[in-house]
């Protein structure tokens, strides 16, 4: 089946540790988010990619990085610079002029 | 500024309509969203609009857009339990080489039985 896949479903890290968070899809979509969810604060744009190989900052891009090397995968990594990174993470593919993006299932991330 | 602004809140009991706003702030947006978030998961596209129309209808759904206002609503009849979720606006933003899906803070739509 089509779809976007994000891995894991819960993530604990260690305060001061990178850690990766993926995000793949089969839907042959060309562009690709990374979204960060607070409660009262809907959805925050991270990063987007319109096309291998190239990437944008979002809003708040500060303390995290991406990688567009495959079309299908674009996988986020949380670094230590970022410092409140507990939150859930929302991965969105689309078609670069489209009417929809798909959502994956999201990744908790806590800090520990 | 940047924000697409929503009320954090709405409980109804079952059966009644549901009305959700939005307001946006980007009067060249092309398409307007509404998605809905169950707990714990991702969110799921319930309807759009294109900024040309004024109203969508698709079954329980209906999307009434003022551009002159940037207002945006959502009307779900006949609200089931089953409708309790979270429901989240979203704009699209071009400008360059800017495609972005930008959201509001969303609303939690709580259905009393």
């Amino acid at each position: 089946d089509g779809g976007i896949t994000q891995s894991p479903k819960y993530l604990f890290r260690k305060e001061g540790q990178n850690v990766t968070l993926s995000c793949e899809q089969n839907l042959n979509h060309d562009a690709m988010y990374w979204y960060r969810q607070d409660p009262g604060q809907g959805l925050r744009l991270i990063y987007y990619s319109q096309i291998v190989n190239d990437f944008q900052k979002g809003d708040i891009a500060e303390g995290y990085s991406v990688s567009r090397e495959k079309k299908e995968s674009f996988p986020l990594t949380v670094t230590s610079a970022q410092k409140n990174p507990t939150a859930f993470y929302l991965c969105a593919s689309s078609i670069v002029n489209p009417t929809e993006a798909f959502f994956g299932q999201g990744t908790r991330l806590t800090v520990v | 500024g940047e924000d697409v602004e929503q009320s954090l809140f709405l409980s109804v009991r079952e059966g009644d309509s549901s009305v959700i706003n939005c307001t946006y702030t980007d009067s060249s947006s092309t398409y307007l969203y509404w998605y809905k978030q169950e707990p714990g998961a991702g969110l799921q596209l319930l309807t759009y609009i294109f900024s040309n129309m004024d109203m969508k209808q698709d079954q329980r759904l209906t999307v009434l857009l003022n551009k002159k206002d940037k207002h945006l609503s959502l009307r779900i009849a006949d609200t089931q339990t089953g409708d309790s979720a979270i429901y989240f606006c979203a704009e699209r933003r071009y400008g360059g080489a800017t495609n972005k899906l930008i959201f509001g803070t969303g609303t939690l739509l709580a259905v009393q039985p």
